[in-house]
């Protein structure tokens, strides 16, 4: 069946650091994929987005390329800041599928 | 205000009870989700809804049970609650770009 996997955390950097969080997926045909971020203490938000292959989802100076021939979907921002502490989920949903299926979350620290 | 909402924030309950979780939605959308998450886990899925007459079980659904008692409203139950149902659980709707919006959570303890 359809799945995410995406690098275990927690990731810890200095303010100013480049990011990359890992995202691969197993999916027959076509996803859509997701990245969603989680705030302390809050829901889920949707973060960027891409719906098919070499598409650039890009928000908030972060950016992710849907990668059909690595079945990637790699999270990077060049400059963290203290702000952008929280947990990241990959996700993905199939055409025709009735369900979103999420990774197990990147929480992200980032120090002053 | 929120477009998704959830009620209560938090509630301790003890092993046996009932309970009930709500959600609304003010977004218009008519798939509505339940979700449980736990840590190192993600998000899992309880009971899914595309309608007010579609009801369906998510993968984890024993011990649950759900209503979508309008559009707008799609409440969650625990009809005997067990400690390893303590967990955080959030309501979700979906647009037909299939993105997700997602209440605040309900963070529930069973003692």
């Amino acid at each position: 069946g359809d799945s995410v996997t995406q690098m275990e955390g927690p990731v810890t950097l200095s303010e100013e650091a480049f990011l990359t969080i890992n995202c691969t997926y197993t999916a027959t045909g076509y996803p859509s994929l997701f990245w969603y971020v989680q705030y302390p203490g809050e829901g889920l938000q949707l973060l960027l987005k891409a719906t098919k292959a070499d598409d650039k989802g890009s928000n908030k100076g972060f950016e992710a390329t849907y990668r059909k021939e690595t079945t990637s979907f790699h999270l990077e921002k060049g400059s963290v800041q203290v702000s952008d502490s929280a947990v990241y989920f990959c996700a993905l949903k199939n055409t025709g599928g009735f369900k979103t299926i999420f990774g197990a979350g990147t929480r992200l620290f980032v120090k002053a | 205000d929120a477009d998704v909402t959830q009620t209560p924030r938090n509630r301790i309950t003890k092993t046996g009870k009932r309970i009930m979780l709500e959600c609304s939605q003010t977004k218009g959308h008519d798939r509505m989700y339940w979700y449980r998450q736990d840590p190192g886990l993600g998000l899992r899925l309880i009971y899914y809804s595309f309608d007010v007459k579609d009801i369906n079980k998510g993968e984890i659904s024993d011990g649950y049970s759900v209503s979508r008692q309008a559009q707008a409203k799609f409440s969650l139950s625990l009809e005997s609650a067990i400690p390893n149902q303590t967990a955080l659980y959030f309501c979700a709707t979906s647009d037909q770009n299939h993105e997700q919006y997602f209440g605040p959570g309900t963070r529930l303890t069973v003692t």
